[in-house]
């Protein structure tokens, strides 16, 4: 069946970076895009952005430019999110989702979600 | 920036009829936009009810279903249950591969 594991939790620095992984089993991986949304402590999820897992090329919502990067381990079957310079405000747990093709795909299976604490 | 609006809360009687609504701050939802549904407990990953507009996931109970209410896309639940008591988030596609999240809408069931 579809999986997407995702890595453990993560406690970090101000300043820091992190890198989440995304691995997935039960399909092929080049022919499904991973997207990735944010939920913080109390409030709603985020759409950040996707990645084509057949091309590596990605594409970010607005408020997620310049400090999270989308990248591929195809051999790995892996998607990977980098945060680079965190605060306190990415604080939150991220989600990998598994988008069904076509302008009117959906997320229809996701990983239980990472944890990444910013403090120091 | 577009904006997608819920309802923040919402409640319930067990047994009862609930609509939920997902909102643009410009403009109208239509097809056009695939929106999609999902519910969501505390702690726990999203788990996917409904995608454009109207069709049902597998496994989902055929008391969960989509609509276009007017300018908005609309969730029913029909006969609440207990266990139907959690966040519910909307999502449109704006085109260009880019996707929006609604704010959700906590439903409590009582």
């Amino acid at each position: 069946q579809v999986q997407l594991v995702q890595s453990g939790s993560e406690l970090e620095m101000p300043g820091a970076s992190v890198k989440v992984s995304c691995k997935a089993s039960g399909y092929t991986f080049s022919n499904f895009a991973i997207h990735w949304v944010r939920q913080a402590p109390g409030q709603g999820l985020e759409w950040m952005g996707w990645i084509n897992t057949n091309t590596g090329d990605p594409a970010h919502a607005r408020g997620f430019l310049g400090r999270f990067v989308f990248s591929l381990d195809t051999s790995l079957r892996t998607a990977y999110l980098q945060i680079t310079a965190l605060s306190g405000e990415d604080t939150a747990v991220y989600f990998c989702a598994r988008k069904t093709t076509g302008e009117s795909g959906y997320l229809d299976s996701w990983g239980q979600g990472t944890l990444v604490t910013v403090s120091s | 920036q577009t904006v997608v609006t819920q309802e923040p809360s919402f409640s319930v009687s067990p047994g009862g009829t609930v609509t939920l609504t997902c909102a643009l701050s410009s403009g109208s939802v239509s097809t056009n936009y695939y929106p999609s549904w999902y519910q969501q407990t505390p702690g726990q990953a999203p788990r996917t009810l409904i995608s454009s507009t109207n069709t049902r996931s597998s496994g989902v109970p055929d008391r969960f279903s989509g609509s276009i209410l007017g300018n908005k896309a609309a969730l029913t639940i029909t006969g609440a249950q207990a266990d139907d008591e959690s966040d519910y988030y909307c999502v449109l596609y704006m085109g260009s591969g880019s996707w929006v999240f609604g704010g959700g809408t906590k439903l409590t069931v009582l």
